[in-house]
């Protein structure tokens, strides 16, 4: 499976557009990708998944180019309760490799 | 039930002695993974069961850890001789094809 790097920490203000960048080199044809997130003392929870161009739900969206070596989870006006740690995933419906996480901070 | 669930969800034990952690799985799901998280770590991957399939236990750090799930549905990581450095929680995903839900992890702490 993918060897996937992630930002480890990133910074945000209330109100703002988060984007975090997930880089998975050596993605599959038969990998999706899957974005989670946790919250200290939790397991991670499902945010997110897609296979190629844009996808979006009530809390986020993905996007993903053409060539799938990367994609970016984008948190539309984030609050503090966003703070947590996201974790691409790359999987191929029996295995998956997590990232290392991003610390996402979001200040008042 | 719903979701999956791990238990016990704090455990403390003392240097030497084993501890068995345990995985009930969402009910169906044929695969079952079991990650260990050090504090403020990234999730590092343990074993991997599918199905009746020999499981994947790429990930296990030493012969003194060992998991089984018996009839496709619960599973059970075992610890044994715990040592200080095996502190972390551990957590438990089920799932059926793409997408994982995972349990709340057990925090083992070894004293």
């Amino acid at each position: 499976l993918a060897k996937i790097t992630q930002p480890i920490s990133m910074d945000s203000y209330e109100g703002q557009e988060v984007n975090i960048t997930c880089s998975h080199n050596n993605i599959a044809t038969n990998d999706y990708i899957t974005w989670y997130q946790q919250f200290p003392s939790q397991g991670p929870r499902f945010i997110i998944q897609g296979y190629k161009t844009k996808v979006t739900n009530e809390v986020a969206s993905l996007f993903i180019p053409a060539d799938r070596k990367s994609s970016t989870l984008s948190l539309p006006r984030v609050s503090l309760s966003d703070t947590a740690v996201y974790y691409c995933l790359v999987e191929d419906g029996q295995n998956f490799v997590f990232g290392p996480g991003t610390r996402l901070s979001v200040l008042p | 039930g719903a979701g999956v669930s791990q238990s016990p969800s704090n455990k403390v034990t003392e240097k030497g002695k084993d501890v068995e952690l345990r995985c009930d799985p969402i009910s169906g799901h044929t695969a079952l993974y079991w990650y260990r998280q050090s504090l403020g770590q990234g999730l590092e991957f343990l074993i991997y069961f599918q199905g009746n399939s020999a499981p994947d236990k790429s990930g296990l750090p030493s012969d003194r850890f060992s998991a089984e799930r018996t009839g496709g549905s619960v599973s059970t990581l075992t610890i044994q001789r715990t040592q200080q450095e095996d502190s972390a929680v551990y957590l438990c995903a089920s799932g059926e094809g793409y997408g994982y839900t995972f349990g709340s992890g057990t925090r083992l702490t070894v004293v």
